[in-house]
């Protein structure tokens, strides 16, 4: 089907454990993102891709790692998760750079570390 | 301070009520915006861009002030479907290309 999807979209999980959640979209859009959403603190981002192989920091990528070595995939990984990364995160993907683009979100995975 | 802020509300209003969501932004460089609507922690959707003129869209008028650095939405007749979560949303410049900064949201819950 065409659009963002992510997967899986509910997991449980234990400190110290490597997870990867995973994104993909259908519009081969260029840029992808990585938000995380957290009571009071609206969505945060974490990673973005402007292409394939070209990634940057967002404003709290601390604890994850991201690749992108495919324009439709953009997976996110915890390389040790803690409970502080307990949370819902969304991927999000634009055509281009510009600023009046609209990013399109996937359904979110919740993501529970005990 | 946060980057983009807003009252989380809840406003509780009945259907047919009008209602005003006001959101201000810290970041001079930033140079558009949006406001996203969310429902039940679904995924965040565009409801409507910013322009600087103000625009509307049916029900909808939403406002921006450069120079206050502020923006709003306004809600004509309530209804029971416009229950969800607004986010205000700020585009500004980054390395590559411009990212999106979310307030927190303001709850809007409408009753019959």
């Amino acid at each position: 089907d065409a659009g963002i999807t992510q997967s899986p979209r509910y997991k449980i999980t234990e400190t110290g454990r490597q997870v990867t959640l995973m994104c993909h979209q259908t519009w081969s859009h260029s840029y992808m993102f990585w938000y995380r959403q957290d009571l009071g603190h609206g969505l945060r981002l974490i990673y973005y891709s402007a292409a394939a192989d070209i990634t940057d920091k967002g404003e709290v990528p601390d604890g994850y790692v991201v690749s992108r070595s495919k324009t439709e995939n953009f997976p996110l990984t915890l390389e040790s998760a803690t409970r502080s990364q307990t949370s819902v995160y969304f991927c999000a993907s634009t055509a281009g750079p510009s600023q009046y683009n609209e990013q399109f979100f996937g359904p979110g995975t919740r993501l529970t570390v005990l | 301070r946060k980057e983009v802020e807003q009252d989380p509300g809840p406003f509780n209003v009945p259907e047919g009520a009008t209602v005003a969501f006001n959101c201000t932004y810290s970041n001079s460089a930033s140079q558009s915006f949006f406001w996203y609507r969310q429902d039940c922690r679904k995924e965040p959707k565009l409801l409507m861009s910013v322009y600087s003129s103000g625009n509307e869209d049916g029900r909808f008028t939403a406002q921006l002030n450069r120079a206050s650095q502020y923006i709003s939405l306004l809600i004509r007749d309530s209804k029971l479907s416009d229950s969800a979560t607004y986010l205000c949303v700020v585009n500004t410049p980054m390395e590559y290309g411009n990212k999106l900064v979310f307030g927190a949201g303001t709850i809007l819950r409408v009753k019959s």
